[in-house]
């Protein structure tokens, strides 16, 4: 098993531009995480999901964007980006609620 | 919703110490405590957990204590070797909202050999 993929790896995008952060597990895990970390801190929930076709917001969704069309893939789509997206975004895992997060490498996103 | 305070935010010890790392939490439903270590570049990754019917669970050289009355939990890590350096993060989820986990800011371990 892979667990949970990611990619890019890295992105620079300047003010205003769009893109989509892509993240798929091969675990068969009906729920779903998107999370950002800004220099040290915590992990800051941005959206989840329970399974396909369901999303719902996190602490922080402005700005941000979901699907979730399968039971795999669960993108995040960033519009009109703005300098303060500037974080690593991590996309997660897990099986059931209340149970082991599975995280992916993360992306490190640059807004200039 | 459920806030998580995690101190200290960072830790610096001598091979060989023991290392402790609290946290707090404010939602009495809250029934899951994992603890995640992130090293450099990488995501996090489960190193232990416990669920709210148990005071203590060990694994060799962790463990993790539990006072629900106080609210409040706590990593223990023993022996500590350089391999042990890395952002340790506590975090609280419940079987409301999906189990969203709500992390603490972390704490970042450094293990001088």
């Amino acid at each position: 098993n892979a667990g949970v993929t990611q990619t890019p790896k890295f992105r620079i995008l300047k003010i205003g531009q769009s893109m989509t952060l892509q993240c798929t597990q091969d675990m068969n895990h009906n729920y779903m995480y998107w999370y950002r970390q800004d220099p040290g801190m915590g992990l800051k929930l941005i959206y989840y999901s329970v399974g396909a076709g369901i999303t719902d917001k996190g602490e922080v969704p402005n700005g941000y964007n979901v699907s979730r069309s399968t039971t795999e893939d669960f993108p995040l789509r960033l519009e009109l980006a703005a300098p303060s997206q500037t974080s690593v975004y991590f996309c997660a895992s897990s099986y059931e609620i209340s149970y082991e997060q599975y995280f992916g490498p993360g992306t490190r996103l640059t807004v200039t | 919703g459920e806030n998580v305070e995690q101190h200290p935010s960072t830790l610096s010890v001598q091979e060989g110490d023991s290392a402790v790392i609290k946290c707090t939490y404010s939602d009495s439903a809250s029934n899951y405590f994992p603890w995640y270590k992130q090293e450099l570049g990488k995501g996090p990754q489960l190193i232990i957990d416990i669920r709210s019917n148990v005071g203590e669970k060990k694994d060799q050289r962790i463990a993790v204590t539990l006072n629900k009355t106080a609210k409040h939990f706590s990593l223990h890590i023993t022996e500590t070797q350089p391999e042990d350096s890395a952002v340790y993060f506590c975090a609280a989820a419940g079987n409301t909202n999906a189990g969203k986990s709500t992390f603490g800011d972390g704490t970042t371990l450094t293990v001088k050999p």
